[in-house]
């Protein structure tokens, strides 16, 4: 199965800004999860939307979902430092469990 | 305490040699992959385990064996390994059915040299 896009490939953004990145997969899906990873670490999960739901908000996060488009974005907001990260979306498009990852977008946030 | 945990953290080695890395899940799971993250970032499974049975067994070079002795562990031997072997492994944890969050180690970096 081919890989999801993600769209910029790297975004740096001043401390405080809003950051939002984007997503796309190729067939019908009944999930979308999106993923961050630090340098050097694994991939820490940060939040699942359904292939019901057009929007889904965690903290500082917000996911929508458009399955007409097929396509998906997570904005974070007031971002920190910390956020810097690679952010993967990934669905579960290649069957039941078995996910399928986007290329990932680099955030480097700039304090 | 660290939930999904893989073993060694780096691994150098020359090519031809055979390896094996170790995972270890305490959160319960009945599920748990191997994912190979090449080094412009993507990410792929190779294999998936439910119940230390093989649900999941992608288009992976049979030099690649994964063994799943209890439902909390899955290893990989990797044998005669290869230049393009080189990558960082993931090992991660999932309840059964859809809809479910993967939780991942921190991954293994293997360096051929």
């Amino acid at each position: 199965s081919q890989q999801g896009e993600e769209d910029p490939q790297a975004l740096s953004i001043q401390e405080g800004e809003n950051a939002t990145m984007n997503c796309s997969y190729k067939t019908s899906i009944n999930n979308l999860q999106w993923y961050r990873q630090n340098s050097g670490r694994g991939l820490v999960h940060l939040i699942l939307i359904r292939s019901n739901e057009r929007e889904k908000h965690s903290g500082r996060l917000r996911v929508t979902l458009d399955t007409s488009k097929k396509s998906s974005s997570l904005l974070i907001t007031a971002s920190r430092a910390a956020d810097t990260a690679s952010y993967f979306c990934a669905t579960d498009e290649g069957g039941a469990q078995k996910l399928v990852f986007g290329q990932g977008t680099r955030l480097t946030i700039n304090p | 305490d660290t939930a999904v945990s893989q073993t060694p953290k780096y691994l150098v080695t020359q090519m031809g040699n055979d390896k094996s890395i170790k995972c270890e899940q305490n959160l319960g799971h009945d599920t748990m992959y191997w994912y190979k993250q090449d080094s412009k970032k993507f990410l792929k499974i190779m294999f998936s385990y439910n119940n230390k049975e093989l649900i999941i067994n992608e288009t992976v070079p049979n030099r690649f064996s994964p063994k799943s002795p209890d439902k909390a562990h899955l290893n990989l031997h990797i044998n005669s390994l290869e230049l393009g072997d080189s990558a960082v492994y993931f090992c991660a944890s999932s309840p059964t059915g859809q809809n479910q969050p993967q939780h991942f180690g921190d991954g293994t970096r293997l360096s051929i040299l």
